[in-house]
């Protein structure tokens, strides 16, 4: 069992706004590691969506942002479209494991 | 271009160990840590460790301590993750990704992954 939680699935229609929560603790994002989001096609690797909390690599559309507060962090998805539906998962380090952990994952349905 | 090319699909015995490939091209092998990760079907992504090319130094997840070795052979750019003793359990596809660090420098526990592989499936089954 992982020890950062999402929410299994979010939903909306084309162009609303949708967020995944990813709730962690005092040994992972509340001790301040940096947390990372990553979106997950059916069939295909993950790709890298958000790094260090808040930056968007090359490429990515500015649709996705994220945010960090306490012990926990939030993807949101603007504009919401329909290739946006897919598997989204955080990524933080927890040094009570002394390793990389990934959150539960959420998939996301446009309607 | 940058990428990661990974070995073909494998089945195994229970019991059995596997060892998988993990080539690296357009990009200095040297530089950057190289990840393992792994999805079994229809689940989400576990780490399971990571490799040093430089030095070949590893840190390995807790849950796999003693069943799995990452090497590296830096005259032909690849990497290498072999899981030993095999269960049902290890039915998966097994990623290797290369680390992202942060623009001001690579910190403790800071990795995101940035360039991934295409993925090996390995199945366990007697």
């Amino acid at each position: 069992q992982s020890v950062l939680t999402q929410p299994p699935s979010v939903s909306g229609a084309p162009g609303q706004r949708v967020t995944i929560s990813c709730t962690g603790s005092s040994s992972n994002i509340g001790a301040g590691y940096d947390v990372h989001w990553y979106q997950q096609l059916p069939g295909t690797a993950p790709k890298l969506l958000i790094s260090g909390n808040t930056n968007r690599p090359s490429g990515v559309p500015d649709r996705f942002s994220g945010s960090k507060s306490g012990t926990s962090a939030s993807l949101a998805i603007t504009g919401l479209q329909a290739e946006d539906e897919a598997d989204y998962y955080c990524q933080s380090y927890d040094s009570s494991l002394s390793g990389y952990v990934f959150g539960t994952g959420t998939k996301v349905a446009v309607l | 271009q940058v990428q990661l090319v990974q070995s073909g699909a494998e089945v195994k015995e229970p019991g059995a160990s596997v060892k998988l490939s993990c080539k690296a091209s357009g990009f200095s092998f040297t530089t950057d840590f190289m990840h393992w990760v792994r999805q079994a079907p229809g689940q989400g992504l576990e780490w399971m460790g990571l490799i040093n090319p430089n030095d070949g130094n590893t840190m390995y997840a807790q849950k796999l301590q003693g069943r799995v070795t990452m090497t590296r052979d830096t005259s032909t750019s690849t990497f290498y993750m072999e899981l030993s003793t095999l269960r049902s359990e290890d039915t998966a596809v097994y990623y290797c990704a290369r680390r992202l660090c942060r623009s001001t420098g690579c910190v403790y526990g800071g990795d995101a992954f940035d360039i991934w592989g295409q993925g090996t499936m390995v199945i366990v089954s007697s």
